[in-house]
């Protein structure tokens, strides 16, 4: 069974910082990954998406690949308190149509 | 460009019930996907909808069933409610088939057994 791992925190972080949320998945033969921001309360939303090795910028996001070792984060530069939600990384089921989420990392950026 | 939306925003129901919600995608869209996100766990995936046809669905009861209508627009039926179904339901949206398709969430709608 495919699985998606992250590191539940709280990661707390001070305003300005860089935050970095880390996420390993299970399946070697995953091609497509995506990171989500769910603010309490409310719904996902879809931040950034990753399907090749290596870094992608969108902004003040980062997300980092490494198919190797199976492993997949983002980076949040200048972090605001209102970046402060909880990061869900998800990972393409293949064939079957779904995302697999993990359980998502809280983060807590104080001003 | 409207997003997927979802009705209604909360459902209280009792045990036994049926409950139902409906799902619009958005605009183009023609993959609709139902999770469940109940208190203290992650995104459960339920159901996948594309092309008016049921792709996939994921380890729940039968008593989880839903469709999709020509329009592309979904409804998620659950019978004989538990106590347990107590969850926010979310609807998402893709372009085309495949899980390599960015999904985009509705608000969901947060349903309640009493």
């Amino acid at each position: 069974q495919k699985e998606v791992e992250q590191n539940s925190g709280p990661l707390s972080v001070p305003e300005g910082a860089i935050a970095s949320l880390n996420c390993t998945y299970s399946d070697r033969g995953s091609q497509s990954f995506f990171w989500y921001r769910q603010y309490s309360g409310k719904s996902p939303e879809l931040i950034m998406f990753i399907y090749s090795n290596g870094d992608k910028e969108d902004g003040r996001f980062t997300a980092q690949l490494n198919k190797a070792s199976q492993y997949v984060s983002l980076l949040i530069r200048d972090s605001q308190p209102s970046d402060s939600a909880t990061y869900l990384c998800a990972v393409e089921g293949g064939s079957q149509g779904n995302l697999i989420f993990g359980k998502g990392t809280k983060l807590s950026v104080k001003p | 460009e409207a997003g997927v939306t979802q009705s209604p925003t909360h459902l209280i129901k009792t045990r036994g019930q049926q409950a139902t919600l409906r799902c619009s995608p958005i605009s183009g869209h023609t993959s609709v996907y139902w999770y469940q996100q109940a208190l203290g766990l992650g995104l459960q995936f339920l159901l996948w909808y594309d092309e008016g046809e049921e792709r996939n669905r994921g380890n729940f009861p039968p008593r989880f069933s839903g469709r999709q209508f020509p329009n592309y627009s979904s409804e998620l039926n659950v019978n004989a409610l538990e106590l347990e179904d107590s969850a926010l339901y979310l609807c998402a949206s893709s372009w085309g088939t495949g899980s390599n398709q960015p999904q985009h969430f509705g608000d969901g709608t947060r349903l309640s057994i009493l």
